[in-house]
């Protein structure tokens, strides 16, 4: 299958900047996306961008993509307290079948 | 719109017992799918379905089975259970360009 590798932990103080990395393997994928699950919940999606895009900006969160090194970031800026979940990322070509990272989980500070 | 619904949301077997995780939605996606979450694993799939009638195998098949009988139902079948198989369970269903999670069931096998 395809491969989706993320960090397994990341833990920032309130009020600072998280970054959240993804690479993947596959170069023909199409879509790309953040999902947030917050303790005993599903996944909700939280942002996704084209591959023909470079980044994306919504409100606190900024999604970069580097299409040449397979890479692919979740900026939350001002992170607050919840904030706090599993992130991960995934992949898909657009025919609905979707490949998931190992996801990230965010611990914020106070 | 319920969107994803799962049942049970939690559930405790013995190994060798059978049970039957539902699935449904009302958004008349033909795209649905289960996957299965473990610690520093991501999500996996299991099986998925492109549509009534049809459903193939994902990543991690094996002691499971699915059917496809209406568009809105997907259940998940494990004929007898191992503890390898506890887990969360995941349905979701997609468009195009998004997918929709379930809340999950959360499965013990003892």
């Amino acid at each position: 299958g395809e491969d989706v590798e993320q960090s397994l932990f990341l833990s920032v103080r309130e009020g600072d900047s998280s970054v959240i990395n993804c690479t993947y393997t596959d170069s023909s994928s199409t879509y790309l996306y953040w999902y947030k699950q917050e303790p005993g919940a599903g996944l909700q999606l939280l942002t996704y961008i084209f591959s023909n895009m470079d980044m994306k900006q919504d409100q606190r969160l900024t999604v970069l993509l580097n299409k040449k090194d397979k890479h692919l970031s979740l900026r939350i800026a001002d992170t607050q307290t919840g904030d706090s979940a599993i992130y991960f990322c995934a992949e898909s070509k657009g025919g609905n079948q979707f490949y998931f990272g190992t996801g990230t989980s965010l611990t914020v500070i106070p | 719109n319920a969107g994803v619904t799962q049942t049970p949301k939690f559930q405790v077997l013995k190994t060798g017992q059978s049970m039957t995780l539902q699935c449904a939605q009302d958004m008349n996606h033909e795209y649905m799918s289960w996957y299965r979450q473990d610690p520093g694993m991501g999500l996996r799939l299991i099986h998925y379905s492109v549509g009534a009638g049809i459903t193939d195998q994902g990543e991690v098949p094996n002691g499971y089975n699915v059917s496809r009988s209406t568009t809105e139902d997907f259940p998940l079948r494990l004929l007898s259970a191992a503890p390898s198989q506890t887990s969360v369970y995941f349905c979701a269903s997609s468009s195009s360009d998004e997918q929709f999670f379930g809340p999950g069931t959360r499965l013990t096998v003892l």
